[in-house]
């Protein structure tokens, strides 16, 4: 079974600066896809980036880009220039892929609380 | 274009009573997930839905939950009887699979914040 470790409950960044946050994922798998996800207090999970396993290259999404180190099974997220609308829980997600019905489900960690300061 | 809806946001029940929960997927998506945070937590899934079809409900607890989703659209989450520890956001998400449904995104509606007392 595939498990998503968030070790750092609580984050907090000045305004401005960059920060990291960690998330490692344990698979036999080699076929997957990688995600973090933001939840506001609005509860709605938005998508902020995700990453083929195949691909070597780490994802970049305008300030938000990852370290995928698939040997270590490591996915971590940095945001630069942190904004005040980055307060936000944010979770990494495993999801398998191929076909059947163990695909297309994606299995989250327990989720990072990060705090932008002004 | 709409996103996906869920109704209602809140909902404060009593033990042994029923409840359930509506949502309205992106128009044109075939596949519909139900998932459930509990507090602290990440989502865990409940059921993906394929058009009509309930093709991975193995985290569902079908003694007291069940789940619908007539005519491939709309899909409404039954809980009968709640019990305390249903308290919980239930998150309902849609995405289109099409020939290449790998790793295919899914958008997630608002939740439903369940309160069983």
């Amino acid at each position: 079974a595939q498990t998503v470790t968030q070790s750092q409950p609580e984050m907090s960044v000045q305004e401005a600066e960059t920060v990291t946050l960690s998330c490692t994922y344990d698979t036999s798998e080699n076929n997957y896809y990688l995600f973090w996800y933001k939840q506001p207090p609005s509860r709605q999970m938005i998508l902020v980036i995700r990453q083929e396993a195949y691909k070597q290259q780490n994802a970049t999404e305008n300030r938000f880009s990852v370290n995928f180190q698939k040997a270590a099974k490591s996915f971590s997220l940095k945001i630069s220039d942190s904004q005040l609308g980055d307060t936000a829980m944010y979770f990494c997600a495993f999801m398998k892929g191929g076909y059947g019905g163990a695909t297309n489900k994606l299995i989250f960690g327990t989720g990072t609380l990060l705090a932008v300061q002004p | 274009e709409a996103g996906v809806v869920q109704s209602p946001r809140y909902k404060i029940i009593e033990k042994k009573q029923p409840v359930a929960f509506w949502c309205n997927p992106i128009s044109g998506h075939n596949t519909l997930y139900w998932y459930r945070q509990n507090l602290g937590q990440g989502p865990e899934l409940l059921i993906r839905y394929e058009n009509e079809e309930a093709v991975d409900d193995s985290q569902l607890p079908k003694d007291r939950f069940s789940a619908e989703r007539l005519k491939g659209v709309d899909s409404t989450l039954k809980i009968q009887p709640a019990e305390l520890g249903d308290s919980a956001v239930y998150l309902c998400a849609s995405s289109l699979l099409d020939l290449f449904p790998e790793g295919t995104e899914a958008f997630f509606g608002q939740g439903t914040r369940l309160t069983v007392v």
